[in-house]
């Protein structure tokens, strides 16, 4: 069975520092990852995806991630924050659509807070 | 396009009441997910369905839960005879068909239905 976890449950940050946001993931074949974004009361915002390729991804308001198959990561930085970005995050895995349907797995959240 | 709408926002019911949500996916898209997500967690899988077939459904869908996707646009998620612990947000995704790899993978959610049973 897949499994995401996020050790982190809470992140504060000094607006304009860097960030990075942890995720491991537990899949037995080649992953699909996903980070998504949500804001109070909101639904979630697809931020970047990795299929494969390339291990470093661009996503949307410049954030990237790095999927790191040895470790089983794939951790989301932005090289500076802002006030806007306080929100919370979700790493999520999928299966190949070909196989199932794509159901995502979503890790527990990390929530930033953003300190100006 | 106008991307997922869900209707309604909220939903205040008293326990034992039956509940319905829509969900109206983006008009291209041929695959609709349901999530549940409850406070401080992460969004929990449902169901999903291809068109107007149902594939899949989640051990947490209990026989309380059914959801309908008749013509293979919208779809329904009802809940029966509500208890307290079916407060959540459930939320509604939708994705084209499986293509090549790196394609038809995206789910968009979206902005959620949140149910509160008092």
């Amino acid at each position: 069975a897949q499994s995401v976890t996020q050790p982190d449950i809470h992140i504060t940050v000094s607006e304009g520092a860097s960030l990075e946001l942890r995720c491991n993931y537990s899949y037995g074949a080649t992953p699909y990852l996903f980070w998504y974004v949500q804001s109070p009361g909101q639904g979630l915002q697809l931020l970047l995806k990795y299929f494969s390729g390339d291990t470093l991804v661009q996503g949307i308001k410049g954030f990237e991630a790095e999927f790191k198959r040895s470790q089983s990561s794939f951790n989301l930085r932005k090289p500076s924050v802002h006030w806007s970005d306080a929100a919370e995050y979700f790493c999520a895995v999928g299966a190949s659509p070909r196989n199932a349907g794509n159901m995502l797995t979503f890790g527990g959240g990390t929530r930033l807070m953003v300190k100006p | 396009d106008t991307g997922v709408s869900q209707n309604p926002r909220h939903k205040i019911t008293k326990r034992g009441q039956n509940v319905t949500f829509r969900c109206d996916p983006i008009s291209e898209h041929n695959r609709l997910y349901w999530y549940r997500q409850t406070l401080g967690q992460g969004p929990e899988f449902l169901t999903y369905f291809q068109n107007e077939a149902q594939l899949e459904k989640s051990r947490l869908l209990s026989d309380r839960f059914s959801a309908e996707r008749p013509k293979g646009s919208f779809s329904t998620l009802e809940i029966q005879r509500t208890e307290q612990g079916d407060s959540a947000m459930y939320l509604c995704a939708s994705s084209t068909s499986p293509g090549d790899r790196g394609s038809g993978n995206e789910q968009y959610f979206g902005p959620g239905t949140r149910l509160t049973v008092t």
